[in-house]
């Protein structure tokens, strides 16, 4: 099976970093994906890790550490539009499971 | 929009009854997941299909059942309906199946 923990909530001022921390254990591993969610609406896929190390993609990046069963997700430059409820997503052997989310809310 | 088609968007019933959810993939994609979320819950996995074929089972209640046809598009059969059940219910699909998912814009289900 697979076990995904991530915070429940976070508040961060507009234009500041706020970083999501994801740990998770699975019986077989094969990606970890970060989804963005607004309240009522379809994920969307953020980034996605395989291997260990930093993905950046804009103004969010993603870290792996496999070892560690442990990823987070950067954002920088936080605006407005980011409060929504962020989603880490283990693929372990063939199904996708979804921690429960983490929900971001960003204050001028 | 994701390319993946829900239908339909909202679904009011009543206790007991049956509904039928229909998911059209992205063009080319082979591989369908439906996805419960309930209201204060995260998603939770019920079933993928791959190329017409059943892959992966989730958390998916005996009152519920799926197919994906060979045209891809698949079904999420919901039947003896309770107040429970009631929840957005998404569709993604993906290429292969280490891609990434693209989700529809979900059906909104209603049992009163």
């Amino acid at each position: 099976g697979q076990n995904i923990d991530q915070p429940t909530e976070m508040t961060a001022t507009e234009g500041a970093i706020v970083q999501i921390n994801c740990t998770y254990q699975t019986s077989g591993f094969n990606g970890l994906f970060w989804y963005q969610q607004h309240a009522g609406e379809a994920p969307t896929f953020l980034s996605y890790n395989v291997l260990d190390g930093l993905e950046e993609k804009g103004r969010f990046s993603s870290f792996l550490s496999r070892s560690k069963g442990y990823s987070y997700l950067l954002l920088k430059e936080l605006q407005m539009k980011d409060s929504a409820s962020y989603l880490c997503a283990v693929r372990g052997d063939y199904k996708l499971s979804f921690g429960a989310g983490t929900t971001v809310t960003v204050r001028a | 929009d994701s390319g993946v088609t829900q239908t339909p968007k909202h679904l009011i019933t009543a206790t007991g009854q049956r509904v039928t959810l229909r998911c059209s993939p992205r063009s080319g994609d082979l591989s369908v997941y439906w996805y419960q979320q309930s209201l204060d819950q995260g998603l939770q996995f019920l079933i993928q299909y791959y190329n017409g074929e059943e892959r992966a089972k989730g958390n998916i209640l005996e009152r519920f059942s799926a197919q994906q046809f060979p045209d891809l598009h698949s079904e999420l059969n919901l039947s003896s309906l309770e107040l429970g059940d009631s929840a957005l219910y998404f569709c993604a699909s993906s290429g292969i199946e280490n891609e990434k998912l693209f989700f529809g814009s979900g059906t909104q289900l209603s049992v009163l």
